[in-house]
């Protein structure tokens, strides 16, 4: 069973900042089945990266993805004041989310 | 514009089975695969699991012997049941579509808005 490792769990970060957030792997998995979502209170998920790396539609450029094997990271380049989320990763092909982490204003 | 709307009762006891409906609109079912994802309050998102129109399904495992799901392509809806119910099935309960393809990759890019279920007698 693969198991989908998010760090950090919280990043206190200031608008303006760069976010780097990971996403583990257990063991190889497909890039072609890691996405990325953004999650705010109340709401449902958003997808933001698809295939690792391809940003979904009106996504903006800020938001970029990377990574192959077992490790991949979702960066911010310059955190908005909409940016303050909830962001999870999925291996789609073995139905496994990671736990989440949780970007929030410092 | 794609839209899909989860609808079921918001309550449902101990031991009992949970049943819930996703209604497609704006689209067919005949196309992509259609999935529902749960998440318990204050927790993270778990993937429930996944069916194409023709019937080929995909569970995951820790629920795959509690959980079912059907698609009705007439009604443009397909459904949820998760049999056996306890408190650690209370959730926010979302379905989802899962675009992408085998070719390139899958993803879920059209969500619901959720619906919460409650597990209480």
């Amino acid at each position: 069973e693969v198991v989908m490792t998010q760090s950090p769990v919280t990043l206190s970060l200031s608008p303006g900042e760069r976010a780097t957030l990971s996403c583990r792997a257990s063991q190889t998995v497909s890039s072609s089945y890691l996405s990325w979502y953004q999650q705010k209170p109340g709401q449902a998920p958003r997808l933001l990266i698809y295939g690792a790396s391809t940003r979904a539609t009106g996504i903006p450029a800020r938001f970029s993805g990377s990574g192959s094997g077992a490790d991949y990271t979702l960066t911010i380049s310059s955190l908005q004041a909409e940016d303050f989320a909830v962001y999870y990763c999925l291996m789609d092909y073995n139905l496994v989310f990671g736990g989440g982490t949780k970007v929030e204003i410092k | 514009q794609l839209h899909l709307q989860e609808s079921g009762p918001g309550l449902v006891k101990p031991s009992e089975t949970l049943s819930l409906t996703c209604t497609v609109s704006g689209g067919s079912l005949n196309t992509h695969y259609w999935t529902w994802i749960r998440q318990p309050p204050g927790k993270g998102l778990e993937y429930i699991g996944y069916i194409y129109y023709s019937g080929i399904i995909n569970f995951n495992p820790s629920l795959k012997s509690r959980v079912s799901i059907s698609v009705d392509t007439f009604r443009n809806q397909f459904s949820l049941n998760v049999s056996s119910v306890t408190a650690a099935d209370t959730a926010v309960y979302y379905c989802a579509r899962r675009g992408g393809n085998s070719y390139s990759a899958y993803y879920l890019d059209v969500w619901g808005k959720g619906t919460t279920v409650t597990v209480s007698s």
